[in-house]
């Protein structure tokens, strides 16, 4: 399968404890973007990469969050100090660059995080 | 803030029946919509998409119709299958160079036999 994968799949913790989540996105795919999603909701736009450059990070990621794509390939999703406000289904997602408006991102099956 | 939303949070169908989900959104900027499919446990998938300056697209069993003047959107579905039991979120481009999807909070969508 050479769809988006994301590691772990489910992560439980406690609180205070930090977190990372892995993502690797399809090869040829240079975007990279990830979301949380809580029950019931929709997914919320955190941050995204074009390469290894974050050009955008929502006002959702505080401090406590860091986002990395160091070579342009894989990502990984750090929360540190994490609360139970944090436990949600982390989404990632990736695109090729074909321009602005065409909105297939293809999403990995997503990493659930309990803040126990 | 500008947001968009679903009017109806579920939906039941009997299987082969047409299924409609409406959306509505508040942004006059947005000018692209695109639909996705969340099964249980599994990331969201791309349906359908729409670009402001359509009023209709059709896909494989699926269409999608935009009214600009009312800001509302909808995915009809023609002949439900248990299949299609999901969730489906409308999602919107805010301006910008990329994908930055704002989505709706989802409708979910029971097919019954």
């Amino acid at each position: 399968d050479t769809g988006v994968s994301q590691d772990p799949r489910h992560k439980i913790t406690k609180r205070g404890q930090n977190v990372t989540f892995r993502c690797d996105p399809i090869s040829e795919h240079n975007r990279l973007y990830w979301y949380r999603q809580t029950l019931g909701q929709g997914p919320e736009f955190l941050t995204y990469f074009q390469n290894e450059a974050q050009l955008e990070k929502s006002r959702l990621l505080s401090d406590r969050f860091s986002a990395e794509r160091p070579k342009g390939s894989f990502s990984t999703l750090e929360i540190q100090r994490t609360e139970q406000g944090d436990s949600a289904m982390y989404l990632c997602a990736s695109s090729p660059d074909r321009g602005r408006g065409t909105g297939e991102l293809f999403f990995g099956e997503g990493s659930r995080l309990t803040v126990l | 803030g500008e947001s968009v939303g679903l009017h109806l949070p579920t939906l039941s169908v009997q299987e082969g029946d047409n299924s409609i989900i409406n959306c509505a959104y508040s942004n006059s900027a947005s000018d692209y919509f695109i639909w996705y499919k969340q099964e249980s446990g599994k990331g969201p998938q791309f349906i359908i998409d729409i670009r402001s300056n359509m009023d209709k697209r059709q896909g494989q069993r699926v269409t999608v119709l935009l009214n600009k003047t009312v800001k509302h959107l909808s995915l009809q579905i023609a002949a439900t299958q248990p299949g299609d039991s999901a969730v489906y979120f409308c999602a919107e481009t805010i301006s910008g160079g990329y994908n930055k999807l704002i989505f709706g909070a989802g409708t979910r969508l029971a097919v019954h036999p």
